[in-house]
């Protein structure tokens, strides 16, 4: 069985840009959560989506915006990049069901770098 | 503020030693779960605790969940270097949202 894909692994942006960051779920999951991780915070919930709705957000500004697709597959876009939005984004699939959360299932992350 | 402080945040210990990592929360959780994280890969389930008290063992790992279910341990015997690696506690809080330890980066030498 495939794990969760994140695409790309790595990016370098610069201040002001815009950034978009996908994952692709383990099959059958319909559940996406993603998370930022840096050395300071540690892993931050940044927003769940299921069934291509957004069912749960985090504390972070709207620059951060995500969407999920029919086929379970999202995406997580950062606008107006800033120097503190450099860190590993890891997204998470599972098959949670209603108030069953089931385990999640990481990626190896998209490590982003802004100058 | 985290809501899940784990203890300590680092830990360098010998080949063979045992240890034992703290998470803990003046909250209640409905479940929480051990990952471990090695460099460039994404966090790896561990196990998932449920109830109040209860005690699941993984080879050398044993977790256990508070009875008020707001702590967990994490004890590891005879670590190997193998073990180490980030190892991350996650709260699931009120059958909604996950939150995440800090963390404790274990280092075992040879």
């Amino acid at each position: 069985k495939a794990g969760v894909t994140q695409t790309p692994r790595y990016l370098i942006k610069t201040r002001g840009q815009q950034v978009t960051l996908s994952c692709s779920p383990i099959s059958g999951h319909r559940s996406v959560s993603w998370y930022q991780q840096t050395p300071g915070q540690g892993l931050q919930f940044l927003f769940e989506y299921f069934s291509e709705t957004q069912r749960n957000k985090g504390n972070f500004p709207g620059r951060f915006s995500g969407r999920q697709f029919s086929n379970s597959r999202s995406e997580m876009n950062v606008s107006t990049l800033e120097l503190g939005d450099s860190a590993l984004y890891l997204c998470a699939s599972s098959c949670r069901q209603g108030l069953e959360f089931q385990p999640q299932h990481f990626g190896d992350g998209t490590r982003l770098s802004i100058l | 503020t985290q809501l899940l402080e784990q203890s300590p945040q680092f830990l360098s210990i010998q080949e063979g030693e045992n240890l034992t990592v703290y998470c803990n929360s003046s909250s209640v959780f409905s479940s929480l779960q051990w990952y471990r994280q090695e460099p460039g890969e994404g966090p790896v389930l561990l196990v998932t605790v449920v109830t109040g008290g209860e005690v699941k063992k993984l080879k050398r790992l044993t977790f256990q969940f508070g009875d008020a279910r707001k702590d967990s341990s994490l004890h590891i015997t005879a670590a190997q270097p193998g073990d180490t690696g980030l190892y991350l506690c996650a709260g699931l809080y009120n059958f909604n949202k996950f939150y995440f330890g800090s963390g404790t980066k274990l280092n075992v030498k040879p």
